[in-house]
């Protein structure tokens, strides 16, 4: 199985930058997803890292290096509806088995 | 519009009791899943299908069952056995080969042990 790790928590102010970091143990590696998910709702998806480097993507942005095990979602610009549950997750291949394994989520807080 | 659909979106169960969630979708998708989401805990894997009459036991199966008699379907269990079913409960779906968005997730379905 993987081992996925995240903060718990993180608190930031509106119009600032937040950086929440991922990391992960995985044999067969085939993505890192991460999604958004506001409480008592279905996570939404935000990106997605397949190779090395940064995906920009509005506001968002996010970073993996594989041979760290490692990935960033980059949240600029914060806003109150930023406030919710991020997911790590991780797409491992194995004999044509495309199942994700998640991250217990991190959970930002934007204040005024 | 395609999409996935989980019915009902607050269910509560008695003691003892079996109760199904549903979990539909027209997205063409060959691949299920069920996933257990508690308090301050990642998703974790209940059962999956990635073909019809085909599913596969995830990391949390025990109290819980499933079906996939059609594409389209693939509703979920919750059994006596299950001793802490209260929780919120999250149907998924993809292509088999994967794809670069992961998952379609439905709306969710909180369950409840009164």
């Amino acid at each position: 199985g993987q081992n996925i790790d995240q903060p718990t928590e993180m608190t930031a102010t509106e119009g600032a930058i937040v950086q929440i970091n991922c990391t992960y143990q995985t044999s067969g590696f085939n993505g890192l997803f991460w999604y958004q998910q506001h409480a008592g709702e279905a996570p939404t998806f935000l990106s997605y890292n397949v190779l090395d480097g940064l995906e920009e993507k509005g506001r968002f942005s996010s970073f993996l290096s594989r041979s760290k095990g490692y990935s960033y979602l980059l949240l600029k610009e914060l806003q109150m509806k930023d406030s919710a549950s991020y997911l790590c997750a991780v797409r491992d291949r194995k004999s044509n088995d495309y199942k994700l394994s998640f991250g217990a989520g991190t959970t930002v807080t934007v204040r005024a | 519009d395609g999409g996935i659909t989980q019915s009902p979106k607050y269910l509560f169960r008695k003691e003892g009791q079996n109760v199904t969630l549903s979990c539909e979708q027209n997205l063409n998708h060959d691949a299920m899943y069920w996933y257990r989401q508690d308090p301050g805990q990642g998703l974790r894997l209940i059962y999956y299908s990635q073909i019809v009459n085909d599913f596969q036991k995830g990391d949390i199966a025990e109290g819980y069952s499933v079906s996939r008699e059609k594409k389209e379907s693939f509703p979920l269990t919750v059994t006596s056995a299950q001793k802490n079913p209260t929780a919120f409960y999250l149907c998924a779906s993809s292509l088999r080969a994967g794809n670069n968005y992961g998952y379609t997730f439905g709306s969710g379905t909180r369950l409840t042990v009164v």
